[in-house]
């Protein structure tokens, strides 16, 4: 089943205790985004990834970090989470070949940082 | 610069009623459009696209039609069922790009009552 996973899908954490959430997708997808939803806000992109080893910063990348060392994976990073990153995180992916390349996403992971 | 507004919420809706949410958007070429769907507790999902001008996209008694002179892609379906309560997030994408990514509006939350 074509899928992107994420992992934790709740987390609570404190102030400054790094965390990593995981995502990984099987679909050979060369696309890779990490998004934050806020009430009120919408989606807001975090950072992107155009294949292994090329990402860039997306409208809201202060505070974490990515990596894209293969194909399937790109984990987000939270060196010194902040009470203001308590959100809800989706990853997704896509093949971009085309106009119309749908956005596939995780089911979400809910951070709390107190 | 893109962009997309969709009309705020919340939107309460008696089962059998009829659905309409505004999206306009602004765009620097001409955008491929779509509506998303995320359920409660889920990722959001494709619903429905339209990649060119005057095209109807359809899916589940959803549709909207790309216009581009009044640059919008309204979300319609002529009879809600409590199963579509959900947050409708109208998105679009650039033609051409190979970035692969999406500028999403904020989301309009529907509650359809029985």
């Amino acid at each position: 089943e074509a899928q992107v996973t994420q992992n934790p899908r709740y987390l609570i954490t404190v102030t400054g205790k790094k965390l990593t959430v995981t995502c990984s997708q099987n679909m050979n997808h060369e696309y890779m985004s990490w998004y934050r939803q806020d009430p009120g806000l919408g989606l807001r992109q975090i950072y992107y990834s155009m294949n292994v080893e090329v990402t860039d910063k997306g409208d809201v990348p202060e505070g974490y970090k990515v990596s894209r060392k293969e194909k399937r994976n790109f984990p987000l990073i939270l060196e010194s989470p902040s009470p203001n990153q308590t959100s809800l995180y989706f990853c997704a992916s896509s093949s971009p070949a085309g106009v119309a390349g749908e956005l596939f996403f995780g089911e979400g992971s809910r951070l709390t940082v107190l | 610069g893109n962009s997309v507004t969709q009309m705020e919420g919340p939107v309460t809706l008696s089962e059998e009623a009829f659905l309409t949410i505004n999206c306009t958007y602004t765009a620097t070429g001409y955008p491929s459009l779509f509506w998303y769907v995320q359920y409660p507790g889920e990722g959001l999902q494709l619903l429905l696209k339209a990649t060119k001008a005057d095209d109807k996209g359809s899916n589940k008694g959803f549709e909207a039609t790309y216009r581009k002179e009044t640059t919008s892609f309204h979300l319609e379906k002529g009879s809600v069922q409590v199963s579509d309560s959900a947050v409708y997030f109208c998105a679009l994408k650039m033609r051409g790009s190979t970035l692969g990514r999406l500028y999403f509006g904020r989301g309009t939350q529907l509650t359809v009552w029985p």
